[in-house]
Order: structure tokens, then C-alpha cells, then sequence
């Protein structure tokens, strides 16, 4: 089946500081990449959708400028989250669609601490 | 899109089959239903996905009433490792509209 991979799987940071998770599809081409975060004990919640080559649309109340997101291949999805506070602290889940479609692949999650 | 609501949680006893229904009655004409599970700390897996009538794979199986207005994942002989969060989501996935949204699901703990 398709694989989507993320990286870090953990990362840790100080208040102020950028981090960057990559996700990968490994065996298929995305068209489309989400974006979503997960507060303990709660659902996903959709941050961003990011098609290749173009811009990502962010959903309503998700800052643009805090959450970068960069889809430059077909494989790769990037999410910067700048200037980091201890509140963006959460679990990030990417998921991806394939050419062929519909179905989501989604990654295994990258869990931000940030102190 | 379309909202669902699922039971919070179910409890079930090893070897049981656990049936999980959800509700979503505003499902539009091209929404299909999708159900995911996901263990803590992990990314959501894809269990099944139907449009109508019955869908039977080799993990579960997913009842759809004519209606659409709710389905059913059923999940046969339930063990251990089964105890996860289950979500239903319903979307229009075959025009290019790919968004799913996440209700709260269903927490479900299977019991030796």
C-alpha cells in the first residue's frame, strides 16, 4: 500500500525558535498534501491544504505566516512552524492523495514540544 | 461538508463483533463515507469506504442504508489490539474535493 513518511517523529524546541517537519509520499506522487494537528485527547483538526506548485489554502483561523507550508515535488510537503510558543505544542499529521485517488494516506505524526 | 456523530466510546469483550454506527444527515448526493482508525500517537488508517449498500472488506465490513443518512462499521471478533479510535467521515471525493473533516469518534476498549 502507499506509505507516507514524517520527519522528525519527535522534536523538541525552545520558545521563538522555527522547526520544519517534512512529509514524504514514498512510493506514490501527491497531487495534494493536508495538513492537520491533534491536541491531546481530542480530534484532527485540518490546518492546510497544499497542492503542488501552487499555494496552500489555509482554513479559517490557522495564521499563514506562523504555518509555512511548501509542496515544491510531488513527494514532499513541508511545514515550518515560526517563531514556536509553548500553545503550538501538538501532534502534526500530514496525509496525502494520490494521482490516482481518493483515498488519504496519512503519515505517522510528528509530535512539537516546545518550551 | 457533511458533520457526523458517533457514540463517544463502546466497550466490547475479545471475540465480540462490534458494530459502530454513525449518523450524518446531511450527507450530499456525491459525499462517500470513509472510516479510519488510529491508535494514540499514531497517523489515522484507512479501514474502509463505501457510497451504498454493503461494503465488505477483509479488516471490517460498512452498512449503508438506503437512505445514506448513517452506516455501520462492523467490526468481526474484536481483539486487544483492536481497542483505537474510530472515525466516520463522509466527503465528496469524487470531484476533487478531497477535504475530510474529523468528528470527535468513537473510542473503542476491547476487554480480555
Amino acid at each position: 500500500g502507499a506509505v507516507v513518511s514524517q520527519h522528525p517523529s519527535r522534536v523538541i524546541c525552545k520558545s521563538g525558535t522555527s522547526v520544519k517537519i517534512e512529509c514524504r509520499s514514498l512510493d506514490f506522487q501527491a497531487t495534494t498534501m493536508f495538513w492537520y494537528r491533534q491536541f491531546p485527547k481530542q480530534s484532527l483538526m485540518l490546518m492546510a491544504t497544499s497542492n503542488e506548485g501552487s499555494k496552500a489554502t489555509y482554513e479559517q483561523g490557522v495564521e499563514k505566516d506562523k504555518f509555512l507550508i511548501n509542496h515544491a515535488s510531488l513527494t514532499l510537503s513541508t511545514l515550518t512552524v515560526t517563531s514556536a510558543h509553548p500553545e503550538d505544542s501538538s501532534f502534526y499529521i500530514c496525509s496525502a492523495i494520490s494521482q490516482a485517488g481518493p483515498e488519504q494516506y496519512f503519515g505517522p505524526g510528528t509530535r512539537l514540544t516546545v518550551t | 461538508l457533511a458533520k457526523t456523530t458517533q457514540p463517544i466510546s463502546m466497550d466490547s469483550y475479545e471475540g465480540q463483533e462490534v458494530n459502530i454506527t454513525c449518523s450524518h444527515n446531511n450527507i450530499a448526493t456525491n459525499d462517500y463515507i470513509t472510516w479510519y482508525q488510529q491508535f494514540p500517537s499514531q497517523g489515522p488508517r484507512f479501514i474502509i469506504q463505501g457510497y451504498k449498500t454493503k461494503v465488505t472488506n477483509e479488516v471490517a465490513s460498512l452498512f449503508i442504508p438506503a437512505d445514506r443518512k448513517s452506516s455501520t462499521l462492523s467490526l468481526p471478533r474484536v481483539s486487544l489490539s483492536d481497542t483505537a479510535v474510530y472515525y466516520c467521515l463522509v466527503g465528496d471525493q469524487g470531484a476533487g474535493s478531497y477535504q475530510l473533516t474529523f468528528g470527535k469518534g468513537t473510542k473503542l476498549s476491547v476487554i480480555p
